[in-house]
């Protein structure tokens, strides 16, 4: 079964700098695979799938990228509604569908 | 506009029952995978379930298998969720969210708002 490793847990950033958020996964997964963003009291929301296609509406500054097992979530430059928890998740035809642990970007 | 609505959650006892039920409008819900996915407090996201969109296969996490349940009535655009010999390490926020298209990779393109259900006595 597939295990995705988000480190690191935790970002302490500034409005403006860049946020870069790694996705490990214990075994080749392709492409298969979306991240979603978490606000406190609020359901996740996608903004990226097949590792790097930004979703409907999803600011440019939000890019994914890598293949296999490794994986890369940059935010360019944050913004305050930036700061938030984002997960991985291996998304495919074929279940189970697991999460990441999760990357909380909190202001520094 | 896309719409998943939960419903159900309460509190429960220790070995106790509660079936959720989430309300789909907005899309052609016969036509979409649908999952179930849980929060417990201050914890990550959690998979459970998924459903085919004909209903014809079920796949669970082994944290529920055997004792949830997931089904879904496509005349009435709703999906269920039973849950049996509930324990307290099944207290969370349990979301429903809609498989994206193909093209999308089947990521979870719309959720829920949640529904809680706390496991106590």
């Amino acid at each position: 079964e597939i295990v995705l490793t988000q480190s690191p847990a935790t970002l302490s950033l500034s409005p403006g700098e860049r946020a870069t958020l790694s996705c490990r996964a214990s075994q080749s997964v392709g492409i298969y695979l979306a991240w979603y963003q978490q606000k406190p009291g609020q359901a996740p929301r996608l903004l990226i799938y097949g590792a790097s296609s930004r979703a409907t509406g999803i600011p440019a500054r939000f890019s994914g990228s890598g293949s296999g097992s490794d994986f890369t979530l940059t935010i360019s430059s944050l913004e305050p509604e930036d700061f938030a928890v984002y997960y991985c998740q291996y998304s495919n035809n074929w279940p189970p569908l697991p999460f990441g642990g999760g990357t909380k970007v909190e202001i520094k | 506009q896309v719409q998943l609505v939960e419903s159900g959650g309460g509190v429960v006892q220790p070995g106790g029952s509660l079936r959720l039920s989430c309300a789909a409008s907005g899309f052609t819900f016969s036509s979409v995978g649908m999952n179930w996915v849980r929060q417990a407090p201050g914890r990550g996201l959690e998979w459970i379930t998924f459903i085919r969109y004909d209903g014809s296969r079920q796949v669970y996490a082994d944290s529920v298998k055997g004792r949830f349940s997931t089904s879904r009535d496509n005349s009435k655009n709703m999906l269920y969720l039973e849950m049996n010999s509930l324990r307290p390490e099944d207290t969370a926020i349990y979301y429903c969210a809609k498989e994206g298209p193909a093209a999308a990779g089947k990521a979870f393109d719309h959720w829920g708002q949640g529904t809680l259900v706390t496991v106590s006595s």
